[in-house]
């Protein structure tokens, strides 16, 4: 079966230094990877979609890869702030067809320290 | 962007007693919900797919009379966990994909979080 593998210990980072969260999969490569952020208590927010025929994505200080040989995507926060502490969940989708077939990682909690 | 409204935020009950949590589509029509549960520092769960107008489709091992879902509308499902015991506490979220966004990405409610003394 699939596995979805992000660092379970949480991820300290000092404030204006970038956050790398990596995102780990066995077996075949999926036809979408998304991140959402997740506070405490409260349900996960969309962050950024990567298709399995790009290697790159960006939206303003957030970046994702998408290695398909390494089946690995990496997560980037550029100048990170406190208030980018948050847990953060990868979910890939192998049916493409829509998210029905998302599958979550259980989340790497992000601490960035004044 | 969408918007999906949980509703409550939180719920204490008896042990025994049924609780009913409504997701609502704010401002689009989802013809498909999805409900999840989450267990502290575990990841989201997905325990059932809700059709409007038909029955919901159910996750291995989750049982389908003691988690009864109802999609009436396009824009409302509901979850109702009956006779609710201790080990059903836990944290759950509704979600939806909106045609808007080409279906591939969830938005979800705030969450509901129950427990049941």
């Amino acid at each position: 079966s699939q596995k979805i593998e992000q660092n379970s210990e949480a991820l300290n980072i000092q404030e204006g230094k970038t956050a790398t969260l990596t995102c780990n999969y066995t077996n075949y490569s999926p036809a979408y990877l998304q991140w959402y952020r997740q506070d405490p208590g409260r349900g996960p927010v969309f962050l950024l979609l990567i298709r399995e025929n790009e290697k790159e994505k960006r939206k303003e200080r957030l970046k994702v890869t998408f290695d398909t040989t390494l089946k690995q995507s990496l997560f980037h926060i550029t100048a990170s702030q406190p208030a980018d502490s948050a847990t953060y969940l990868c979910a890939l989708s192998y049916s493409g067809g829509g998210a029905d077939g998302l599958t979550f990682g259980k989340g790497t909690h992000l601490i960035i320290q004044p | 962007g969408a918007v999906v409204s949980q509703h409550p935020s939180r719920v204490i009950c008896k042990s025994g007693t049924s609780v009913k949590i409504e997701c609502r589509s704010l401002d689009f029509q989802a013809t498909t919900m999805f409900w999840y549960r989450q267990f502290p520092k575990q990841s989201l769960m997905l325990m059932a797919t809700s059709n409007e107008g038909s029955k919901a489709t159910y996750e291995q091992g989750v049982e389908k009379d003691k988690f009864l879902i109802n999609h009436a509308s396009l824009t409302l499902s509901t979850l109702t966990v009956t006779s609710a015991h201790p080990e059903d506490s836990s944290f759950y979220i509704c979600s939806a994909s909106s045609p808007a966004a080409t279906n591939e990405k969830l938005f979800f409610g705030s969450g509901t979080q129950l427990s049941v003394l």
